[in-house]
């Protein structure tokens, strides 16, 4: 049974670049969600996936940020001409709908750093 | 807007002893509490929920209080072990998305 998994663990670059994240979430997981964390806070919300529909956007995701789930499956997060606040590490996580307490599976996240 | 708060960024406590951390939120229409765990460079780790219709579930070493009147749900954990020390993050289920506090991180002394 393999988790889920976030690729790449650590990305550095350069204010202005794109970045794509990718995130495999455990098979029979219905729902993905991205999540992004900074230093001393909980994971804040910025996404939502039901099978390939996103479902809802956090108002805080500016239109730099995007996401998509083709077929169900894996899911990328862009980010185009990032800035320096973006730095943060970007959390996804699965769950099934039928799991009424809806329990998250998170990866290990992906370490953004923009210089 | 905060809705889910903990207010003690630490905690210290001595192995074998009881481990109590504490979490408010706002918002009356959270249908799921649920505790997460987090090991450096790991992503978080469900631990144990509560459905908002209970006052409490326990599973082993872990008991999970909730008081609705008073919008506060507690993390018990007995004995505590050094295994134990991590970041403790409680959350909030709400329509689509659940809300993280800002996370308590436990350290359990030998």
């Amino acid at each position: 049974d393999t988790g889920v998994s976030q690729d790449p663990r650590h990305k550095i670059t350069k204010r202005g670049q794109n970045v794509t994240f990718r995130c495999d979430p455990i098979s029979e997981h219905n729902r993905l969600y991205w999540y992004r964390q900074t230093l001393g806070q909980g994971p804040e919300f910025l996404t939502y996936f039901q099978n390939e529909a996103q479902l809802e956007k956090s108002r805080l995701l500016s239109d730099r940020f995007s996401a998509e789930r083709p077929k169900g499956s894996f899911s990328t997060l862009e980010i185009q001409r990032t800035e320096q606040g973006d730095s943060a590490m970007y959390l996804c996580a699965s769950s099934q709908s039928r799991d009424r307490a809806e329990k998250l599976f998170f990866g290990s996240g992906t370490q953004l750093s923009v210089l | 807007d905060q809705q889910v708060k903990q207010n003690s960024p630490s905690l210290s406590v001595q192995e074998g002893r009881i481990s109590i951390l504490n979490c408010d939120y706002t918002n009356s229409m959270f249908d799921y509490f649920l505790w997460y765990k987090k090991y450096p460079a790991e992503g978080p780790t469900f631990l144990i929920s509560i459905s908002s219709i209970k006052d409490k579930n326990e599973d082993g070493r872990f008991t999970v209080f909730l008081n609705k009147s008073a919008k506060h749900l507690s993390l018990h954990i007995v004995p505590s072990q050094p295994g134990d020390s991590a970041v403790y993050f409680c959350a909030a289920r709400g329509s689509f998305k659940t809300i993280f506090g800002a996370g308590t991180r436990l350290f359990v002394k030998a």
